[in-house]
Formats: C-alpha cells, structure tokens, sequence
C-alpha cells in the first residue's frame, strides 16, 4: 500500500527555518516525481514545488529562493527545506506523488507549519 | 499571472446534477493542460477525483465525470449525494514544471 507521513511541522519565528519530510512506503521515492502543495488556514491548495527524475526541480513564485526541495533514496523520504520564512508560509504542508500524466496523487495527511512572532 | 478560475460557491439538490468548471483568466482550456479535479472534506487531505481531463481515479465513483465544456475544464457530479458536499478543487498544468490550483468550489448539498 503506497502511503506518505509528513513530519517536521511547527511554531518558527519569522526569518527562520524548518525542514520538513515525507516519508514514503510502499513504493520507491527516487523512482517518481514527487511535489508539496500547502493550504493557508482557510484557503485553497496552492502547488509549491516538484522534483522530476534527475533531480530537476520546479517552484511557485512566492517560494522560489527560500524552498528547496530534495530527497534522500537511502531513506526514501522527500524533503523541503523552508529558509527565510513568513507569516504567509503558514500552511499545511500536503507532499503528494506527482505522476507522468501532470496530477497529483496518493497525498498524505499533511504537516501544519506556523510562522508567527 | 495565469489566474485558473472556478466558481466560489455552488448547491444541489440530492440526486441532482451539478457541474463545476475551471476556467483560465486569459485563454482557454483544452486537454494539453491536463485538467484535474480534486475533493477536499474539511480537517482531511485531498482526493484524487480526475486526471487528465477525464479519467477517473482509482476507487472513484462513476457518477464523477470530467470533460471539456466551451472554453473551460469541468466536473460533472450526476446523481449528488450528502457526502458529496465538499470543496472542488481543479489543478491546470502549465508547463514547465508549474501546476497552478484554482480557487476551489464549495458545494453544498441541500
């Protein structure tokens, strides 16, 4: 059964950062593309970032600089480093596969980030 | 900015059909953005409804159908449930690497 748990969620102070995970199961991470969506308190979704097959990757404007997203085959987690974050990066963090056909699949439950002073 | 469109809001009566669409603020959509639908529940992660335009994902019902309708994607719900009431959410791919969400629709069923 293909599952994926996000962790790494919390309180971090404006300017600071967090590196949040996602751990999977039952299929093979280095072998998909694989994307995080996040959701303010209240919104809509809103696509943040992809890693393709060779380790390309894409992001949303509003994140491009301060993100990274990566992931470690040993572990067969996906990752996203968060640098430099603001009170509007508060959100939950969905991580999803994000399959050869463009669309998102098999998403976890989510992490809640708060950045807040 | 591409903006992808949908409707705020929507109701239908149980057993009743409803579409929703998403649209683009400039332009049209056709099946070369591979228009896909989701449905979120409130406190849950969201589900796979259609990819593609209009293959359904695994498990989902058949009364979930997805199309082009004029300019826009759309999302057919035929035969509305209680469990239906949901935010819709569509996602257009815009080419390198870049996937942009809709706004989301909420759909009540009453």
């Amino acid at each position: 059964e293909v599952q994926l748990v996000e962790s790494g969620g919390g309180l971090v102070r404006p300017g600071g950062s967090l590196r949040l995970s996602c751990a999977a199961s039952g299929f093979i991470v280095k072998n998909n593309y694989m994307s995080w969506v996040r959701q303010a308190p209240g919104k809509g979704l809103e696509w943040v970032s992809v890693i393709y097959g060779g380790d390309t990757t894409y992001y949303a404007d509003s994140v491009k600089g301060r993100f990274t997203i990566s992931r470690d085959n040993s572990k067969n987690t996906l990752y996203l480093q968060m640098n430099s974050l603001r009170a509007e990066d508060t959100a939950m963090y969905y991580c999803a596969i994000y399959t050869v056909t463009d669309y998102f699949d098999n998403w976890g439950q989510g992490t809640l980030v708060t950045v807040s002073s | 900015q591409t903006v992808v469109t949908q409707e705020p809001a929507f109701s239908v009566s149980p057993g009743g059909t409803v579409t929703l669409t998403c649209g683009l603020s400039s332009g049209s959509v056709s099946t070369s953005y591979y228009p896909s639908w989701y449905q979120q529940t409130p406190g849950q992660a969201p589900r796979t409804l259609i990819y593609s335009t209009n293959t359904r994902s695994s498990g989902v019902p058949d009364r979930f159908s997805g199309s082009i309708l004029g300019n826009k994607a759309a999302l057919t719900i035929t035969g509305a449930q209680a469990d239906d009431e949901s935010d819709y959410y569509c996602v257009l791919y815009m080419g390198s690497g870049i996937s942009v969400f809709g706004g989301g629709t909420k759909l009540t069923v009453l």
